[in-house]
């Protein structure tokens, strides 16, 4: 049981290149997230995925686009990369029923300069 | 629109002492409550949670939250730090329901306390 595997682990792009951000989960969670990481900030949510076929916007989408490609899989895309983008990005699955914790991916370092 | 706060960006105690931080949080209907942990350059991993049963809860590493509703809080303790302890924790609410009476199970965190241990 890998969990929730997120790839790649770093990334270095200029200024408006693009790039997708790979999740995928084996628990069979119904949900998936996508967050960022940023000092002093906690974690924002940027885009959800309540079940296979739905994508819904959460505190910070700007910028950024997903896709769930399977029940499996959830990306997150980068069109035109900006610096203000520079953070950690995390991938999160849960099973939804209230009070189940989400589990996290070890993260995506991400530097746009 | 509920929300979390934690006093304290930083926290340090010596090795053995006791470990307080400070989590209130504001929301509009009963919470679910969380405390993640993460090590330096790794993903969260579950500490504990409170889910309407008792109030006090007991999560792993020997770290404990109460729950308090009147004040609205959810305090993370341990009775005495060990070296390993070292890391940043969070804490966070989850959503309860939607209008349409579904959750998706959002999670609102905490900025964070980074909690350093001193021999």
């Amino acid at each position: 049981n890998a969990g929730v595997t997120q790839t790649p682990k770093f990334q270095v792009l200029k200024t408006g290149q693009s790039m997708t951000l790979q999740c995928a989960q084996d628990m069979n969670h119904n949900s998936m997230y996508w967050y960022r990481q940023d000092p002093g900030m906690g974690l924002r949510l940027i885009y959800y995925s309540a079940s296979e076929g739905t994508t819904d916007k959460g505190e910070v989408p700007n910028g950024y686009n997903v896709s769930r490609l399977n029940k499996r899989e959830f990306s997150l895309r980068l069109e035109s990369a900006a610096p203000s983008q520079t953070s950690v990005y995390f991938c999160a699955s849960t099973y939804t029923h209230l009070g189940n914790e989400q589990f996290f991916g070890p993260g995506t370092r991400l530097t746009v300069l | 629109a509920q929300s979390v706060t934690q006093l304290g960006s930083h926290v340090s105690v010596s090795e053995g002492a006791l470990v307080l931080l400070r989590c209130n949080y504001s929301s509009s209907v009963p919470p679910y409550l969380f405390w993640y942990v993460q090590y330096p350059n790794q993903g969260l991993q579950l500490l504990l949670k409170y889910t309407s049963a008792a109030t006090l809860v007991k999560g792993i590493n020997g770290f404990e939250a109460e729950f308090k509703k009147s004040e609205t809080s959810f305090h993370l303790t341990k009775p005495s730090a060990h070296m390993s302890d070292a890391a940043e924790y969070f804490c966070a609410v989850s959503e309860a329901r939607n209008a349409g009476g579904t959750s998706y199970g959002k999670l609102t965190f905490g900025q964070g306390t980074i909690l350093t241990v001193h021999p």
